[in-house]
């Protein structure tokens, strides 16, 4: 099971949005709506920000939001603020044998 | 609340086994649906999942590494163990558990260093 494929780095200036892409197969992201994100800054342990492609959990900023097309997976940060910047993961289902796969992991850097 | 913590050695010689403990607080492992994972993550790299408890006992690993792990859930101690056999310099990480299948939250990690 090879891990999603996510851009090494996104940047953006305050404000502006973002968007980080994780492209997967039909066994995993295409095949399931069961993609989540993780934010982790330096030194943290990840936190989940979105699941189930595109559901937030309590206390999560609207600013985050999550879509799925084919088998890719995209987060949107909407309204930049230097508070995100940090890595972040997806990870999707991938079936009862392979069960879940992370991404490659994004760089997000605010300008 | 649910909170978890990870404990275990911090340094393992090449072929040696790695045996960590998660131990939570907020929600048993004997209730229906719910479960506990391990994941991984070497220093400057992604994460990388490793293996899955439920409730009723049922477990799932990670293919590419399955033949070296195993987990195990003690319900009357809160706690969850993974086993990793014959460790390589390679397998040094900090590896974390989390709750659910949803990865949420997850415990503040333990850093395993590999080397003789």
């Amino acid at each position: 099971q090879s891990a999603l494929t996510q851009p090494a780095s996104v940047s953006g200036s305050p404000g502006q949005s973002i968007a980080i892409s994780c492209t997967g197969t039909s066994s995993d992201v295409g095949g399931y709506n069961y993609v989540s994100w993780y934010q982790q800054h330096p030194g943290k342990a990840p936190k989940l920000i979105i699941y189930d492609v595109s559901k937030r959990p309590s206390g999560i900023s609207n600013r985050f939001s999550g879509s799925k097309s084919g088998n890719t997976a995209s987060l949107t940060i909407s309204g930049l603020q230097t508070e995100d910047e940090a890595d972040y993961y997806c990870c999707s289902y991938a079936g009862s044998s392979n069960f879940h796969v992370f991404g490659t992991g994004t760089k997000v850097t605010v300008l | 609340q649910i909170t978890l913590t990870e404990s275990g050695p911090k340094l393992l010689k090449p072929t040696q086994t790695l045996t960590l403990t998660c131990t939570f607080s907020g929600f048993s492992l004997s209730t229906s649906g719910v479960g506990v994972g391990w994941i991984r993550q070497p220093p400057g790299k992604a994460l990388e999942w490793l293996a899955f408890i439920y409730w009723d006992d049922d477990k799932r690993y990670s293919p590419s590494l399955k033949s070296r792990l195993s987990i195990t859930k003690d319900t009357s101690k809160n706690q969850v163990v993974l086993t990793m056999t014959n460790m390589d310099p390679v397998d040094t990480a900090t590896y974390y558990c989390a709750y659910s299948v949803r990865f949420d939250p997850w415990g503040q990690g333990t850093l395993v260093i590999v080397s003789s």
